[in-house]
């Protein structure tokens, strides 16, 4: 079975910082990893993915996120953060090949960024 | 690129009372299908999922059905709504293949009073 962690609820980072907000998953295979956002009563939008190739992947609005096989890791980060990355964000896996083609999503990660 | 849509956006219903929620799809054919309930803005609960027309997979037995009878529509409903049926329904669709992910309906906020 594939899992998905994001160990923290909630991260808080100073305007203008940089940001990180890790995700950790354990799949049987090579894994496709995927970062959303969701802004208060929206739907989740998608942001990166990493399929395959280069390690350091890009995103939507600045963002970056970096697969690291051996750490089984996919942290999403930007270099500056803006107050309007305040939202709640998910990490997600599949593994292709298997079955329905589901998202297996972490529980999220609330980030504010502080004025 | 697919869009969907999802109505209405805010619902506010009371206990004992039906309720359907609509989800169609535009620009794909034939797409695997996904209701989601979010509590408390945080995690997903995956529901239902479907790969066709008929066919209607549940991942939480309760109180909530759904259907697909058109390849394009999905469609969550129940008898009698509970207050613990309160949240917000994210509908979901991927092509199934390659490496595509999710792309997700605007939601609707449910409140059962």
């Amino acid at each position: 079975a594939q899992s998905v962690a994001q160990p923290e609820d909630q991260v808080n980072v100073a305007e203008g910082n940089p940001l990180t907000v890790k995700c950790t998953y354990s799949v049987s295979g090579n894994p496709y990893l995927f970062w959303y956002v969701q802004y208060p009563n929206r739907g989740l939008q998608f942001l990166l993915k990493y399929i395959t190739g280069d390690n350091l992947v890009k995103g939507s609005y600045g963002f970056e996120a970096e697969f690291n096989k051996s750490q089984t890791s996919f942290h999403l980060k930007k270099p500056s953060a803006l107050v309007s990355d305040s939202a709640l964000y998910f990490c997600a896996v599949r593994v292709p090949g298997a079955g329905s083609y589901q998202l297996t999503f972490g529980k999220g990660t609330k980030l504010s960024v502080i004025p | 690129s697919q869009t969907i849509h999802q109505w209405p956006a805010t619902l506010v219903q009371p206990v004992g009372s039906p309720l359907s929620l609509e989800c169609t799809v535009e620009g794909t054919s034939n797409p695997n299908l996904y209701w989601y309930r979010q509590a408390a803005g945080r995690g997903l609960q995956l529901l239902f999922y479907s790969v066709g027309i008929g066919q209607i997979s549940s991942e939480v037995p309760q109180n909530l059905s759904a259907s697909r009878p058109q390849d394009r529509q999905f469609i969550l409903s129940s008898k009698k709504l509970l207050l613990s049926d309160s949240g917000f329904y994210l509908c979901a669709e991927n092509l199934g293949q390659g490496s595509y992910g999710y792309t997700f309906g605007s939601g609707t906020r449910l409140t059962v009073v």
